[in-house]
């Protein structure tokens, strides 16, 4: 049973558009959420997180949404360059010593 | 910065070879954690540890153990390395801070098993 869903395997984008990846989690108890970026043959790096007490949190052209009663949160990326092609992982973590639970992961295509 | 580092960044095995996978953190974190990463399956979980000489089943242990002697050590071992196993893994190191909070990753090892 997947805690933390990103429905979308994959998603073009044009260079200079808006790009929105979509995360979704199920447990109630997480209260800090991650994104982090993957490229081939690389370890994930961190991108930018939001706690549950905020409803958005940005960092130059990338910015968090989170809409707790949905249980959903998004990653805009304004405006997308080819180098953030990229697999782009959601991660979840409650008030516990428990590992982050990640996403499978949504692969961002930016197209020149 | 946080330095996670692991052995190797490529490994070609045959099927029943003993295989080890070392990481090494620089920044004193208390847990560390191993993963693999296959295409459509995202990270999952192997194992972690949360101290020295402690570990902690992740949601895919089958076939895998591990050993953490000194803190800033993980290793993961395939006793019988099966071609299932091949795969990006992938180590990972956090603070305690009554969470884990965020996990910093070594560059990956990619593993092939013929």
């Amino acid at each position: 049973d997947q805690q933390v869903k990103q429905n979308s395997p994959s998603l073009s984008v044009q260079e200079g558009r808006i790009s929105i990846l979509n995360c979704d989690y199920t447990n109630s108890m997480f209260d800090y959420f991650l994104w982090y970026k993957k490229y081939p043959a690389e370890g994930p790096t961190f991108l930018i997180s939001i706690s549950s007490i905020k409803d958005k949190n940005e960092d130059g052209r990338f910015t968090v949404f989170l809409n707790k009663s949905a249980k959903h949160l998004s990653l805009h990326i304004v405006p997308s360059q080819p180098g953030d092609s990229a697999v782009y992982f959601c991660a979840a973590s409650d008030p516990g010593n428990t590992p982050l639970v990640f996403g499978k992961g949504t692969r961002l295509s930016v197209i020149a | 910065d946080v330095k996670v580092t692991q052995s190797s960044r490529y490994l070609v095995k045959r099927t029943g070879e003993k295989v080890f996978l070392e990481c090494v953190q620089d920044m004193d974190h208390e847990n560390m954690f191993w993963y693999r990463q296959d295409p459509g399956l995202g990270l999952r979980l192997i194992y972690f540890s949360y101290d020295v000489k402690m570990k902690e089943k992740g949601d895919i242990p089958e076939g895998y153990s591990v050993s953490r002697e000194k803190k800033e050590r993980f290793s993961l071992i395939l006793e019988s390395a099966s071609t299932n196993q091949t795969s990006m893994y992938l180590c990972a190191s956090s603070l305690r801070q009554g969470r884990v909070g965020e996990q910093f990753f070594g560059p990956g090892t990619r593993l092939t098993v013929l």
